[in-house]
């Protein structure tokens, strides 16, 4: 099956510093997520971006599909921010749908 | 929208009782998952339906789990009898296949079994 990894597994940051978090992916997908699961466990999406480059205040995600990638950017980090990252594909079969596979996600701490 | 909604959030109980964790899907969506999450695994889906009709559920672990779907609007993931390697959270998702495919995450139930 495809593998998802993403990159770093944990980091660390100062408030109000940028980061760039990183998801490989090892075959062609239909579809993409990127989710934050909050200190309470909650799952948000952030974007559905299986191509091009998305913004949303702070965040923005660019994928690259022909390459096997996408970036999640994350500027003016806030502690709200901390949490884990996961990004997760699909990769649709002849059969249909098939299911959403996430990588092992990053962790985040912002720290004021 | 209300998003999706799970209940119980937290359950406790006993080694060899049964489990039942329920999901009401966004209003609309056709199709609804079932994820397990545990910090051995991660996220791992577990079975899906599509029009109430389940598709896919090669990701169930054995025959101690089953899941239902009987409406739009209602499913059930049951866990008979319950075992302590099953303490994780169970997250319900649902989406809407008539123009994306983005999926929308439930908060999920907090299984410990003792």
């Amino acid at each position: 099956g495809i593998q998802v990894e993403q990159s770093p597994p944990d980091l660390i940051l100062q408030e109000g510093a940028n980061s760039t978090l990183r998801c490989n992916f090892s075959d062609s997908v239909n579809n993409l997520q990127w989710f934050h699961q909050n200190p309470w466990g909650q799952l948000i999406n952030l974007f559905y971006i299986p191509s091009g480059t998305k913004q949303n205040g702070r965040l923005s995600a660019t994928t690259v599909a022909t390459e096997r990638y996408s970036l999640l950017y994350i500027s003016s980090s806030q502690t709200t921010d901390s949490g884990v990252y996961f990004c997760a594909v699909e990769q649709r079969l002849i059969t249909g749908f098939q299911k959403l596979v996430f990588g092992t996600g990053t962790r985040l701490l912002v720290s004021p | 929208d209300a998003g999706v909604i799970q209940s119980p959030r937290h359950e406790v109980t006993e080694m060899g009782q049964e489990v039942t964790l329920r999901c009401k899907p966004i209003s609309g969506h056709d199709y609804l998952f079932w994820y397990r999450q545990t910090m051995m695994r991660g996220l791992e889906l577990l079975i899906y339906f599509n029009n109430n009709v389940p598709i896919d559920d090669s990701g169930m672990p054995e025959d101690r789990f089953s899941a239902k779907m009987p409406n739009a609007s209602f499913s059930t993931l049951k866990i008979q009898p319950s075992e302590p390697r099953d303490s994780a959270v169970y997250f319900c998702a649902s989406s809407k296949r008539t123009k994306d495919y983005e999926q929308y995450f439930g908060p999920g139930t907090r299984l410990t079994v003792t």
